[in-house]
């Protein structure tokens, strides 16, 4: 059973480019998670989806910053035109019920480091 | 508001020497409680998880971690630490029958010859 599968693992783009960034959950799991870890910070949460469904996506920024998760395919999330302050790794995790049920963990993916230049 | 602190930002300890790191945490009710271990560039592992039952808790790798309510404390301990252990630890903690997981700000851990 694979892991969180995140790709690319690594992206540069320039100022005003988009950047996608892909994740796929471990087999099974329906629930998925982003968070973003800027240099010498630790994880803050951005998003929580379902299949089809955002269901929080409070620590998102309000602008440039959108996330899916479809029937088929991995969740994509979509920075539009990028600024350097995007410079960061962005990390999935995946569960397989909410964790809002009793002793359900999350499984995180090896990141993707974005840099913008 | 919901928050974990991780006073030390960088420990660093010698080869075969015990280990604590610490962590403490803002919650109302009872949490659940992670650590987890970052290598550089690399994602994140969970170490070891309390979500109830026995405050001291066995990881992998054996780390230990004990949960102290009256301390709002979680800190993550080692009696040996191998080379190997040079990483990144964080601490942290989901509110009951939440599912935004909240991360310390990390403690790098360095490993002495």
């Amino acid at each position: 059973n694979a892991g969180v599968m995140q790709n690319p693992r690594h992206l540069v783009r320039r100022r005003g480019q988009e950047a996608r960034l892909r994740c796929s959950p471990m087999k099974g799991h329906s629930h998925v998670y982003w968070y973003r870890q800027l240099p010498e910070e630790g994880l803050k949460f951005m998003v929580y989806l379902q299949k089809e469904n955002i269901i929080d996506e409070s620590g998102m920024p309000k602008e440039r910053f959108s996330a899916e998760f479809p029937k088929e395919g991995p969740s994509i999330l979509r920075i539009q035109q990028v600024v350097r302050g995007d410079s960061a790794a962005y990390f999935c995790a995946s569960s397989p019920r909410s964790q809002a049920n009793l002793n359900t963990e999350a499984f995180f993916g090896q990141g993707t480091r974005l840099t913008v230049v | 508001a919901q928050s974990v602190t991780q006073p030390d930002i960088h420990i660093t300890v010698s080869e075969g020497a015990s280990l604590e790191l610490r962590c403490n945490y803002s919650y109302g009710a009872t949490p659940y409680l992670f650590w987890y271990v970052q290598s550089p560039g690399q994602g994140l592992q969970l170490l070891l998880k309390y979500f109830s039952g026995d405050t001291l808790v066995q990881g992998i790798k054996g780390f230990e971690a004990e949960f102290k309510r009256s301390q709002s404390s979680f800190n993550l301990r080692k009696p040996s630490v191998h080379w190997s252990d040079a990483a990144e630890y964080f601490c942290a903690v989901a509110p009951t029958g939440g599912f935004k997981t909240i991360f310390g700000a990390g403690t790098r851990l360095f490993v002495k010859a």
